[in-house]
């Protein structure tokens, strides 16, 4: 059972304008979230984090949403820029609750920022 | 500046081989993992370790055996390989202050 799941396999968007990328999940004890970047024939990157007791978080051009209610986060690019084209990964653990150190991702979502 | 090193980059093996990743982190972090990425399956974790001398099983652990050798390497193994496990396998770690994992760049692993 997938409990983070991006149902956008794929978002193009042009150059300048948002791009936002969706994740839902189904675990209301994941209390952390984060956003990873992928280069293909890379390793996954860090983006930026979240955490549950927090509804925003902005770095740059790159903003997270969290709404608890829905369980549902959103990553927002703007303006976007080609350099962002990747394949992006909403992650969620349940590491301040329970102390754990899994994380889960979820499917991915390929981001093609085009002029 | 190394962070997570994986070796090999690639494998080809046949059906019923045995094998071991190797994975290594100098950045003195406590936890370590392997994922194998699956196209349409994201990211899935097969084992992780917390510190040195514990392991825990993650969402996908049939097939495969780990050990923590040592804080810095995280080997993962295949005793006899399957088709199925033709993936790209991903070690990361992570110290136990910060919440990000830190990936190595893959190994991309064929099972014929």
């Amino acid at each position: 059972d997938q409990q983070v799941k991006q149902n956008s396999p794929s978002l193009s968007v042009q150059e300048g304008r948002i791009s936002i990328l969706n994740c839902d999940y189904t675990n209301s004890m994941f209390d952390y979230f984060l956003w990873y970047k992928k280069y293909p024939a890379e390793g996954p990157t860090f983006l930026i984090s979240i955490s549950s007791i927090k509804d925003k978080n902005e770095d740059g051009r790159f903003t997270v949403f969290l709404n608890k209610s829905a369980k549902h986060l959103s990553l927002h690019i703007v303006p976007s820029q080609p350099g962002d084209s990747a394949v992006y990964f909403c992650a969620a653990s349940a590491f301040t609750s329970y102390n754990t150190d899994k994380l889960i991702f979820g499917t991915g979502t390929r981001l093609q920022v085009f002029p | 500046n190394a962070g997570v090193t994986q070796t090999p980059k690639f494998q080809v093996l046949k059906t019923g081989q045995s094998m071991t990743l190797q994975c290594a982190q100098d950045m003195n972090h406590n936890s370590m993992y392997w994922y194998r990425q699956d196209p349409g399956m994201g990211l899935r974790l097969i084992y992780y370790s917390a510190s040195e001398g514990t392991t825990d099983k993650g969402e996908v652990p049939n097939g495969y055996n780990v050990s923590r050798l040592n804080k810095r390497e995280f080997s993962l193994r295949l005793e006899s390989a399957a088709p199925s496990q033709t993936s790209v396998y991903f070690c990361a770690s992570r110290d136990g202050t910060g919440v990000g994992l830190f990936f190595g760049s893959g190994t991309q692993l064929s099972v014929l």
